[in-house]
């Protein structure tokens, strides 16, 4: 099993220009949810999706938009990126429901804009 | 007050000590509680879970504590491998399954 992977590892891109981010796990997870990490802030959850077919936003939504494609894939979209968009995101997974869920979570990808 | 707060350190301590971090969290509903270990540009990996009665895990040991709200984390005979950050999560008000993190403890470890 590979959990949870994300594509691209790195990215560099311009004010301005878009992307999105991949992410997709294979543990059969219901939930799924997008962090960035900045130094000093800690993880704060971007978009999250409680189960295929929903998505809610975290606690920085803003300049982002998610797309739950089925329940292995979570995408997060930056339409027009933008230098404080600079950071480490980190998809995860967990379980779900009323259980434990422990979150397990994906290499990163480091984005810097210019 | 931040909902998860921890000491950022760095914990600086010799091989084969024993050092501890605690973990206070806001909200006195929460249910779900984790150590997370995170090593420089990786991502955070599950540690262990902290149960209401304690649990142990080799050299690890996590407890809660509800009255004072916190967890706690001690790690025994440290090794340079456990030099890495400690990331507490509690799970949020709202939801069984959104977790909140805290910005993590580093520890080094000195030969």
């Amino acid at each position: 099993n590979a959990g949870v992977t994300q594509t691209p590892k790195f990215q560099v891109l311009k004010t301005g220009q878009s992307m999105t981010l991949q992410c997709a796990q294979d543990m059969n997870h219901n939930s799924m949810y997008w962090y960035r990490q900045d130094p000093g802030m800690g993880l704060r959850l971007i978009y999250y999706s409680a189960s295929e077919g929903t998505t809610d936003k975290g606690e920085v939504p803003n300049g982002y938009n998610v797309s739950r494609l089925n329940k292995r894939e979570f995408s997060l979209r930056l339409e027009s990126a933008a230098p404080s968009q600079t950071s480490v995101y980190f998809c995860a997974s967990s379980d779900g429901g009323t259980g434990n869920n422990e979150q397990f979570f994906g290499p990163g990808t480091r984005l810097t804009v210019l | 007050r931040k909902e998860v707060e921890q000491d950022p350190g760095p914990f600086n301590v010799p091989e084969g000590a024993t050092v501890a971090f605690n973990c206070t969290y806001s909200n006195s509903a929460s249910q779900s509680f984790f150590w997370y270990r995170q090593d420089c540009r990786k991502e955070p990996k599950l540690l262990m879970s902290v149960y209401s009665s304690g649990n142990e895990d080799g050299r690890f040991t996590a407890q809660l504590n509800r009255a004072s709200q916190y967890i706690s984390l001690l790690i025994r005979d440290s090794k340079l491998s456990d030099s890495a950050t400690y990331l507490c999560a509690v799970n949020k008000r709202d939801s069984s399954y959104k977790l909140i993190f805290g910005s993590g403890t580093r520890l080094l470890v000195r030969p």
